[in-house]
């Protein structure tokens, strides 16, 4: 089964850094996705781990340990537009149609 | 620019109307998923398809079926809408090309039935 786990809600202060910690138990793993979804929109993509260690692009870090299925993202330097919900998602192996597999979601909130 | 359409953003049907969902990518992707999002539930798997005329079910595939007649198109089929598949529904594609695979999602379409 799958079991993909990661907080309700955030709030943090602009210009500010926060973490978002997202846990998994799967029966497959093929990657590790970290999406923005706006409210009323559609998500969009921020980053990709495959493999354990630090990704970094731009304001935004992801970071994945796969013998602790454990990943985070971290904002750095928050701006009033990344008030927005944040997915983590598990691919599952090719074998098994790539599908990917939601958490429930992390709305953060940032506050002037 | 890579593109995920769907036919509708908003649609709204009545109880036990046939309702059909169409999705269509430009981006030449063999897989095509069929997703709903609901407020603390998440985004939940409804089927999916890899190649064309094949199909999988998700983890929610009750009160749905799906076609695959062209690779670029993906449609969601709702045989007799009940109140309870009131949702988001949101298409997405990606490769099966290489080891990177970003998922891109389409725009959405917010049902609402009767």
């Amino acid at each position: 089964g799958q079991n993909i786990d990661q907080p309700t809600e955030m709030t943090a202060t602009e210009g500010a850094i926060v973490q978002i910690n997202c846990t998994y138990q799967t029966s497959g793993f093929n990657g590790l996705f970290w999406y923005q979804q706006h409210a009323g929109e559609a998500p969009t993509f921020l980053s990709y781990n495959v493999l354990d260690g630090l990704e970094e692009k731009g304001r935004f870090s992801s970071f994945l340990s796969r013998s602790k299925g454990y990943s985070y993202l971290l904002l750095k330097e928050l701006q009033m537009k990344d008030s927005a919900s944040y997915l983590c998602a598990v691919r599952a192996p090719k074998a098994a149609g790539n599908k990917l597999t939601f958490g429930g979601g992390t709305r953060v909130l940032v506050k002037p | 620019d890579v593109k995920v359409t769907q036919s509708s953003r908003y649609l709204v049907k009545r109880t036990g109307e046939k309702v059909f969902l169409e999705c269509v990518q430009d981006m030449d992707h063999e897989n095509m998923f069929w997703y709903r999002q609901d407020p603390g539930l998440g985004l939940r798997l409804i089927y999916f398809s890899y190649d064309v005329k094949m199909k999988e079910k998700g983890d929610i595939p009750e009160g749905y079926s799906v076609s695959r007649e062209k690779k670029e198109r993906f449609s969601l089929i709702l045989e007799s809408a009940s109140t309870n598949q009131t949702s988001m529904y949101l298409c997405a594609s990606l490769t099966s090309g290489s080891s990177y695979n970003e998922q891109f999602f389409g725009p959405g379409t917010r049902l609402t039935v009767l």
